[in-house]
């Protein structure tokens, strides 16, 4: 069955620093990954995705996620943390059907 | 391009009431995703639909959840004689095909039951 982790509950970080959140899937087959942030009271906004193609993938915000087979990893980051960055963020990977299984998230506080 | 609505925003039920929950999808897109969230954890898949048929229920409770979605108007997911434990906020997603890979999400309804 296909799972993601996100190992951090919270990550915190002084603004302006760069920031890694981190993700590890398990899969049959190859993996579609997702990232997704959560405002308060809010739905997900979609930031980013890899399919296939280069291990860097680019998104929203100034986001970016790096792919990596051998670790089964797909951590996303960013150079230049803003306080607005903070929220609730989530990975998730393809399952059947184009279901999306969800990590249990991470909470990124961004302080200045 | 108006995104993905659900209505109510906020619902409460009383024990043993029924809420129905409602989303219309993104202009254009016919596969709609139901989520559930419960306090303190991560979205988990209910159900999945298209226009006239449900494709994947897998993370429906089998007994109380129904869920549809007809030829016109928004998808529905019911619940019928609600438990505390139904408080939540239930989110759909919509994808305009097989082909396209992203979700988008609507704001969520939030059920509290009392």
């Amino acid at each position: 069955a296909q799972s993601v982790a996100q190992p951090e509950d919270q990550v915190n970080v002084a603004e302006g620093n760069p920031l890694t959140v981190k993700c590890t899937y398990s899969v049959s087959g190859n993996p579609y990954l997702f990232w997704y942030v959560q405002y308060p009271n809010r739905g997900l906004q979609f930031l980013l995705k890899y399919i296939t193609g280069d291990n860097l993938v680019k998104g929203s915000y100034g986001f970016e996620a790096e792919f990596n087979k051998s670790q089964t990893s797909f951590h996303l980051k960013k150079p230049s943390a803003l306080v607005s960055d903070s929220a609730l963020y989530f990975c998730a990977v393809r399952a059947g059907g184009n279901k999306l299984v969800f990590g249990a998230g991470t909470i990124l506080r961004v302080k200045s | 391009n108006a995104g993905v609505m659900q209505n109510p925003r906020h619902l409460v039920r009383r024990r043993g009431q029924e809420a129905r929950l409602r989303c219309s999808p993104m202009k254009g897109h016919s596969h709609v995703y139901w989520y559930r969230q419960l306090p303190e954890e991560g979205l988990k898949f209910m159900v999945y639909l298209q226009k006239e048929n449900i494709i994947d229920e897998s993370g429906m409770p089998k007994e109380r959840f129904s869920a549809e979605f007809p030829k016109e108007g928004p998808s529905i997911l019911r619940i019928q004689q609600v438990v505390r434990g139904d408080s939540a906020a239930y989110f759909c997603a919509s994808l305009s095909g097989t082909a396209s890979y992203e979700q988008y999400f609507g704001p969520g309804t939030r059920l509290t039951v009392t």
